[in-house]
């Protein structure tokens, strides 16, 4: 099956900073890729997805990049405000059509 | 209009009981998925479920749980002899036909069994 893996598991940036958080995957048919933000107590929220058929993808502070080749994907958040502080997942849609999901990285902004 | 909703939000139970776990999808949505969140982890997948049918069961751990959609809109999760290792947040998704569509996940119901 999948196997989706997240670095870093904690990130700290300055407000104002861009964050960078990292997933690879392990089946080469996944084909949908999204990203979830979990804020303490909450639901996962999509804050943005991408599909093998495309490279990049970007929605306003927000960007997604996917690599097929080295099966590795990354969201990008850039001027960083503190309600951006929470837990962020990656996902990905295998063969099997599950969401296979990362373990999570914890971001804090840093007024 | 309305999200996916979750009762409870908290249950408390003893070992070896049994619990019902209950799932309102969005209106319209076909498609039904239950996962289990453990702490610092991300959501598990248990089981899913295309209309009433269950199309795809392989993520539940044992056969101490069960999920039924008998309507195919409500679902409930079923846990029979509930064990210390089950507490963690139950969260309830739906999409709007396929696991390709965008999944919006409910509130959760957090499990605890003492």
């Amino acid at each position: 099956g999948e196997n989706v893996e997240q670095h870093p598991s904690t990130l700290s940036v300055q407000e104002g900073d861009s964050a960078v958080i990292k997933c690879t995957y392990s089946d080469s048919a996944s084909n949908y890729f999204p990203w979830y933000k979990q804020e303490l107590g909450k639901r996962p929220q999509l804050i943005i997805d991408i599909r093998s058929n495309v490279g990049e993808k970007k929605d306003q502070r927000i960007a997604v990049t996917l690599n097929k080749t080295a099966k590795h994907f990354s969201l990008h958040i850039t001027e960083t405000q503190p309600e951006d502080s929470a837990v962020y997942f990656c996902a990905a849609r295998g063969g099997n059509e599950k969401l296979t999901f990362g373990t999570g990285t914890r971001l804090t902004i840093i007024p | 209009g309305a999200g996916v909703s979750q009762t409870p939000s908290n249950k408390v139970t003893e070992k070896g009981k049994y619990v019902e776990l209950r799932c309102d999808p969005i209106s319209g949505h076909t498609a039904l998925y239950w996962y289990r969140q453990s702490l610092g982890q991300g959501p598990e997948f248990l089981i899913y479920f295309q209309g009433t049918g269950a199309a795809d069961d392989s993520g539940l751990p044992n056969d101490r749980f069960f999920a039924v959609r008998p309507e195919g809109s409500v679902s409930t999760l079923k846990i029979q002899r509930t064990e210390r290792g089950d507490s963690a947040v139950y969260l309830c998704a739906s999409s709007q036909s396929a696991p390709t569509d965008t999944q919006y996940f409910g509130p959760g119901t957090r499990l605890t069994v003492l």
